[in-house]
């Protein structure tokens, strides 16, 4: 079955400072990637997703993530983080025809002054 | 109102109480979908909806019964809940059915707690 580890529950990051969150998958093929953002009190909103073509796809928001086959991995990247990011970050993946989102438990982001 | 709104933002109620949670998305979307988000796990998606037509209950207790009148809206009726049934209850649509394809907008959530 298709599944989705995001293995940080939480990371503090110092504002101004780089940020990688990280999110492996298991499924055989090449799988549909997301990344979404969840502000406090909000619903989740699209950040970015990869279907096919460059491995290396850009969001909104300043934010990037990376395919990396080899490693099942699709992590998000941001290279300066600002107050403003300190949300809940969630990766998903669809695989196949399925139409349903399978998601991580999600990596909360603290930003420190 | 744009994008999809739920109400209410907040519910508290008994095992014993009915209430309904709803939600209405303005973007002209077909399908609509029901999710539960509980602390610490991934987002369990509950039903799926296309034009009208529930098409997945990924096996969800009775105590949920989803109702969708028309494309725009969406409710799911609570009756005789359980503690662990408290959660983020969180709504959202798509242009239609097909997750790689389409992407799903999220009203901001109706949290529930079950005393």
């Amino acid at each position: 079955a298709q599944s989705v580890t995001q293995p940080d529950i939480h990371i503090t990051v110092s504002e101004g400072a780089s940020l990688e969150l990280r999110c492996n998958y298991s499924y055989g093929a090449t799988p549909y990637l997301f990344w979404y953002v969840q502000s406090p009190g909000q619903g989740l909103q699209l950040l970015l997703k990869y279907f096919s073509g460059d491995t290396l796809v850009q969001g909104i928001k300043g934010f990037e993530a990376e395919f990396k086959r080899s490693q099942s991995s699709f992590n998000l990247r941001k290279p300066s983080v600002h107050w403003s990011d300190a949300a809940e970050y969630f990766c998903a993946v669809v695989a196949g025809s399925n139409y349903q989102l399978i998601w991580g438990a999600g990596t909360k982001l603290i930003i420190k002054p | 109102e744009t994008g999809v709104t739920q109400t209410p933002r907040h519910l508290v109620m008994g095992m014993t109480n009915k209430k309904s949670l709803k939600c209405e998305q303005h973007l002209g979307h077909n399908a609509m979908y029901w999710y539960k988000q509980s602390a610490k796990k991934p987002l369990e998606l509950m039903f799926v909806y296309n034009f009208k037509e529930q098409t997945e209950n990924n096996s969800v207790p009775s105590r949920f019964s989803p109702e969708c009148p028309n494309s725009s809206h969406l409710f799911l009726h609570l009756h005789t809940l359980q503690p662990e049934d408290s959660a983020l209850y969180l709504c959202a649509s798509s242009q239609d059915l097909g997750g790689s394809m389409y992407e799903q907008y999220f009203g901001p959530g109706t949290r529930l707690t079950v005393t």
